[in-house]
């Protein structure tokens, strides 16, 4: 079953410390999205990709990086870790032709400290 | 300003019973999908609307593009029917979905 896979499920992590977050497709989708959820909030988009090897900024990138190395991975990068990152952050993948298929992944909870 | 505001924040329904979550957009917009965020926090496709009325089970949802707005509606609520509901329309290209901010729905016994 095509799917959108996150790892890692849970995170702690030190401020001022590297993070990265992994998401895997096997939906043979060529959008691919990191949306982060504070609590009590809906989802908002950090950055996203239409092809390998290019990534664009959503409306929340400052802070984050991220990285395009094929079709079926994304990954989101916080370089120095802060408090105010603390969220569940989800990834999402789209065909990019309407987005009744949209597919999220399970979340990953990051908790900095 | 938020282009997607939902209402109301919270429910609390008494199962079997039913009540209708609705969504305002800002501007006219091409279509919506709405979402069940489940109790372990995953997020679940429910309905993707470009027009009119869909069904599905218990669960029915209307878009009205010229209007701006969508409604879910939910009939015979049971327990498992608890969780938070997001609308989400496209904004700009490539597919970007703009959330609102969610309704929290408590069905209890």
């Amino acid at each position: 079953e095509a799917a959108v896979t996150q790892s890692p499920r849970s995170k702690v992590a030190v401020t001022g410390g590297k993070v990265t977050l992994s998401c895997h497709q096997t939906n043979n989708h060529d959008y691919m999205y990191w949306y982060r959820q504070d609590t009590g909030h809906g989802l908002r988009l950090i950055h996203y990709s239409y092809v390998a090897d290019s990534t664009e900024k959503g409306d929340i990138p400052d802070g984050y990086k991220a990285s395009r190395p094929s079709q079926e991975n994304f990954s989101l990068i916080l370089e120095l870790a802060s408090l105010s990152q603390t969220a569940v952050y989800f990834c999402a993948s789209s065909p990019g032709q309407g987005f009744s298929d949209y597919t999220f992944g399970s979340g990953t909870r990051l908790l900095v400290i | 300003g938020d282009q997607v505001e939902q209402s109301p924040s919270a429910l609390s329904l008494h199962e079997g019973t039913g009540s209708a979550l609705r969504c305002n957009f800002t501007t006219t917009m091409r279509a919506v999908q709405w979402f069940q965020q489940n109790s372990r926090g995953s997020l679940i496709n429910l309905f993707y609307l470009a027009s009119g009325t869909k069904e599905n089970g218990r669960l029915k949802s209307t878009f009205n593009s010229k209007e701006s707005y969508s409604t879910l509606h939910i009939r015979d609520a049971q327990l498992e029917d608890s969780g938070t509901y997001f609308c989400a329309v496209a904004t700009g290209g490539n597919n970007k979905l703009t959330f609102g901010q969610g309704t929290v729905l408590s069905v209890i016994p």
